[in-house]
């Protein structure tokens, strides 16, 4: 079936790394992503991955790829207050659409 | 170059009414899909519209309906409307699956 796993909250302090978790089901997707949603606002695409990756780092953020185990992590170094906000993980599926996790809502701490 | 816009922002219905969103793509972008995200969820897909003809289907009824025009841009048709049709709807561009952009949202309410 289609389902994108994700824990729905975490809590970081300001200039710590926070690292948000995601399983996925489609081990024939081609991309993998992560979207970040501030409040009323729609989804801002933060960064993907081809499946054939490992590992893509842009500035602060660290995406890491596991595909035995269809693991998807996304880190985000030095996190700011602005980086607050719900981030999801989403999975192309059958290349035909994406799909979303329900997302992590990420708290910083000062 | 204007990024993805859509209209109404806000809109409020009753069940049982039709109601019609818009969505304008990024310039260039011949592709439009549409996902319905329910309070607390992820988007959820709809449909997927690429050259003005639908080009993939999520698990949505067919009184979901769209349109693609020539200039690329969209409209998401829901006939009958059910509170449960109460969510953000997003409509998102791109020229490439792994590339889309995606609009501010409208919040449908039905009463």
């Amino acid at each position: 079936g289609e389902d994108v796993e994700q824990s729905l909250f975490l809590s970081v302090r300001e200039g710590d790394s926070s690292v948000i978790n995601c399983t996925y089901t489609d081990s024939s997707s081609t991309y993998l992503y992560w979207y970040k949603q501030e409040p009323g606002a729609g989804l801002q695409l933060l960064t993907y991955i081809f499946s054939n990756m490992d590992m893509k780092q842009d500035q602060r953020l660290t995406v890491l790829l596991n595909k035995k185990d269809k693991h998807l992590s996304l880190r985000i170094a030095d996190t700011q207050t602005g980086d607050s906000a719900i981030y999801f993980c989403a999975e192309t599926f059958r290349d035909d659409k994406i799909i979303f996790g329900k997302g992590t809502r990420l708290h910083i701490l000062p | 170059e204007t990024g993805v816009t859509q209209s109404p922002t806000h809109l409020i219905k009753t069940r049982g009414q039709q109601v019609t969103l818009r969505c304008s793509s990024q310039s260039g972008h011949n592709t439009v899909s549409w996902y319905q995200q329910a309070l607390g969820q992820g988007p959820q897909f709809i449909f997927q519209y690429y050259r003005e003809e639908e080009n993939g289907r999520g698990n949505f009824p067919p009184r979901f309906s769209g349109l693609q025009f020539p200039n690329y841009s969209s409209e998401l048709n829901v006939n009958a409307l059910e509170l449960d049709d109460s969510a953000l709807y997003l409509c998102a561009s791109s020229l490439t699956l792994n590339e889309q952009f995606f609009g501010p949202g409208t919040r449908l309410t039905v009463l």
